[in-house]
């Protein structure tokens, strides 16, 4: 049972325009969401995260939206640059338990075309 | 560099052969996790050290898996008569106290069993 979805496998913008990631989740228990990126042959870099006691995050050209209602997140890149091109992982974790493990998406590519 | 390590990068194997993977984590990070990440799907949670205590298995750990995390420092992960279902990407991630999503990924150990 994927409880964390990502229904997009890629994604192909042009450069500027703006980049939209979209997540699903189903374990109302999760409280957390994070994104990561990662490239080819590397492990996932931590981008942006929030809680779910919020509904936005924004960290320069990186905002996550949270609609706890819908169960769902997105996030959005503006404007796209070629280097943001990489696989991007939704995930999520629950803070009540003591461990933290974290519950992946399947990932989704983005390309960022010049 | 402090980074999480990870050792070897790539590893090929034939069926049926044991190999053992390293993880060294951010020094100071008392927390260790283990995921694996097959093709077209995102990081799968494994287990779980804080300190060299075990606290959490995935039950994706068959009996043929055995982590260890000897003074709490770095962390080994073997897989006993390896099977071709076993190739797959390892991660290990560090994080310390007091930074519960604060996830740092090594840059994984690829395994192929041939």
């Amino acid at each position: 049972d994927q409880q964390v979805k990502q229904n997009s496998p890629s994604l192909s913008v042009q450069e500027g325009r703006i980049s939209i990631l979209n997540c699903d989740y189903t374990n109302s228990m999760f409280d957390y969401f994070l994104w990561y990126k990662k490239y080819p042959a590397e492990g996932p870099t931590f981008l942006i995260s929030i809680s779910s006691i919020k509904d936005k995050n924004e960290d320069g050209r990186f905002t996550v939206f949270l609609n706890k209602s819908a169960k769902h997140l997105s996030l959005h890149i503006v404007p796209s640059q070629p280097g943001d091109s990489a696989v991007y992982f939704c995930a999520a974790s629950d803070s009540g338990g003591s461990n933290y493990k974290l519950t992946f998406g399947k990932g989704t590519l983005l390309t960022v075309n010049p | 560099d402090t980074g999480v390590s990870q050792d070897p990068r790539h590893k090929i194997t034939k069926r049926g052969q044991n190999v053992t993977f390293r993880c060294d984590p951010i020094s100071e990070h008392n927390r260790l996790y283990w995921y694996r990440q097959t093709l077209g799907q995102g990081p799968e949670f494994l287990t779980y050290f804080q300190n060299e205590a075990q606290l959490e298995k995935s039950r994706l750990l068959s009996d043929r898996f055995s982590a260890e995390r000897p003074k709490g420092s770095f962390s080994t992960l073997e897989i006993q008569r390896t099977e071709q279902g076993d190739s797959a990407m390892y991660l290990c991630a560090s994080r310390g106290a007091g930074t519960e999503h604060g996830y740092t990924f090594g840059s994984g150990t690829r395994l192929t069993v041939v």
